[in-house]
């Protein structure tokens, strides 16, 4: 049974440049939600997506903007990047947007210089 | 704002003590609240839990949701090195809140 996995593992990007994180969802769950996670923090929710819609935000801004795809997987773009974004990014599945169990894959680490 | 505050940040004991981690919270509509494990980097499953005292047990782990003051606790009794780790409580309304973790170190 695969889990949560995401794409690529470590990214290098210069301020300014714009990136894309992909994640696929656990087998036979629908919902894919993302976050952020700084060093030392817990992890911050960035969006959610079920049926290929966006369904609930956080607090952060429009330079960060998701996809889901037929198959459930996910992207993550992240425009005009800052040296703030640098931290771990995670992807987590779950089936619906009920109350259910979540799992997280391994997350990208993005590092912006 | 939806918030969630743990306690301790940190907790160092030693193998074989029993120890309690603490999660307060103040969300709206509330839906579950899970705990997690994370050691590296993806944070582990640990429990669910959406009613109120109803013990959750997993081996040497348990947690207890208390609705009405609005907290949760994990216990891991007879801790071992490999229990070392941040901690994470969420809590579930609308979208998933987070505290910063309680990051506990098990001593041989």
């Amino acid at each position: 049974d695969a889990g949560v996995t995401q794409s690529p593992t470590h990214l290098i990007k210069t301020r300014g440049q714009q990136v894309t994180l992909r994640c696929s969802p656990k087998s036979g769950h629908d919902t894919v939600s993302w976050y952020q996670q700084a060093l030392g923090q817990g992890p911050q929710f960035i969006f959610q997506y079920y049926e290929e819609e966006e369904r609930q935000r956080g607090n952060f801004p429009d330079r960060f903007s998701g996809h889901q795809f037929p198959n459930y997987s996910s992207e993550l773009n992240v425009n005009a990047l800052l040296l703030g974004d640098s931290a771990l990014y995670l992807c987590a599945s779950s089936l619906g947007v009920g109350p259910y169990e979540q799992y997280f894959g391994p997350g990208t680490r993005l590092t912006v210089t | 704002e939806d918030k969630v505050v743990q306690s301790p940040l940190s907790l160092v004991v030693h193998e074989g003590d029993t120890v309690t981690l603490n999660c307060s919270y103040e969300v709206t509509n509330f839906r579950s609240l899970l705990w997690y494990k994370q050691e590296k980097k993806a944070p582990t499953f640990l429990f669910m839990l959406t009613s109120s005292g109803i013990e959750k047990k997993s081996g040497r782990l348990s947690s207890i949701l208390d609705k009405k003051e609005l907290f949760s606790i994990l216990n891991i009794t007879a801790t071992q090195t490999g229990d070392s780790a941040v901690y994470l409580c969420a809590v579930r309304a609308g979208k998933s809140t987070f505290g910063d973790g309680t990051t506990l170190t098990v001593k041989p």
